[in-house]
């Protein structure tokens, strides 16, 4: 299947501890992204790559870091995790830049305890 | 500040009729209007994607429409259907092509028998 796949899908974990979200697009697009979205469901970019060069870096903590080893390819890693990162985490890819069409993955519900 | 707000915040109509959701924008310059439908659980899938010279566009039972003097838009959904229950998002991108999307907060569709 043609997609963007992120793992996992539900990922619970206690407060102070690193975790990591992968995601993989096989439409050979050259853009990647990193969304949150929070409990009222707000859509908020984090991090963009594209041919895995970080284009857009939004006022995030320094506890998350975007790795991109290839194109195909957007890891989120997070250290220290706190109560106000549990949100619903969403991979996309486009082709030609962010004014192009974006695919969504399907999202990683990530809970803080 | 670039802004994006939907209205109604949520709406329940009975399976068969018709309705419009409304977007209004205060992002400028603009490059396009995007709307997407977002199932419980899902990411995001894009319904219609418009430039600023636009007017209409359609998708099935999704049409939607633009007013780039008045910066807005609307969704108009045809004969609904239960499947049709959703949140609906509308999105718009600036001019630029590592420009960030700002995200509407979405108006949540319930089709009902």
């Amino acid at each position: 299947d043609t997609a963007v796949s992120q793992t996992p899908k539900y990922l619970v974990t206690q407060m102070g501890n690193d975790k990591s979200i992968k995601c993989e697009q096989n439409l050979g697009h050259d853009t990647m992204y990193w969304y949150k979205q929070d409990s009222k469901k707000f859509l908020k970019i984090m991090f963009s790559y594209n041919n895995k060069e970080l284009i857009i870096n939004e006022t995030v903590p320094n506890r998350f870091s975007p790795k991109s080893p290839d194109k195909a390819h957007l890891n989120l890693h997070i250290n220290s995790l706190e109560l106000g990162d549990s949100a619903v985490y969403f991979c996309a890819s486009s082709q030609g830049g962010t004014r192009s069409e974006q695919f969504f993955g399907p999202g990683t519900r990530l809970t803080v305890l | 500040k670039n802004q994006v707000e939907q209205s109604p915040q949520s709406l329940i109509i009975l399976e068969g009729k018709n309705c419009t959701l409304q977007c209004n924008y205060t992002v400028s310059p603009f490059s396009n209007l995007r709307w997407y439908k977002q199932d419980t659980g899902r990411g995001p899938v894009s319904l219609t994607i418009m430039t600023f010279s636009e007017n209409t566009k359609s998708n099935g039972r999704y049409t939607a429409t633009l007013d780039a003097d008045t910066k807005q838009s609307s969704l108009h959904i045809t004969a609904s259907q239960l499947s049709d229950s959703a949140s609906y998002i509308c999105v718009v991108s600036p001019t630029g092509t590592a420009s960030k999307l700002t995200f509407g907060t979405g108006t949540r569709l319930q089709v009902t028998l």
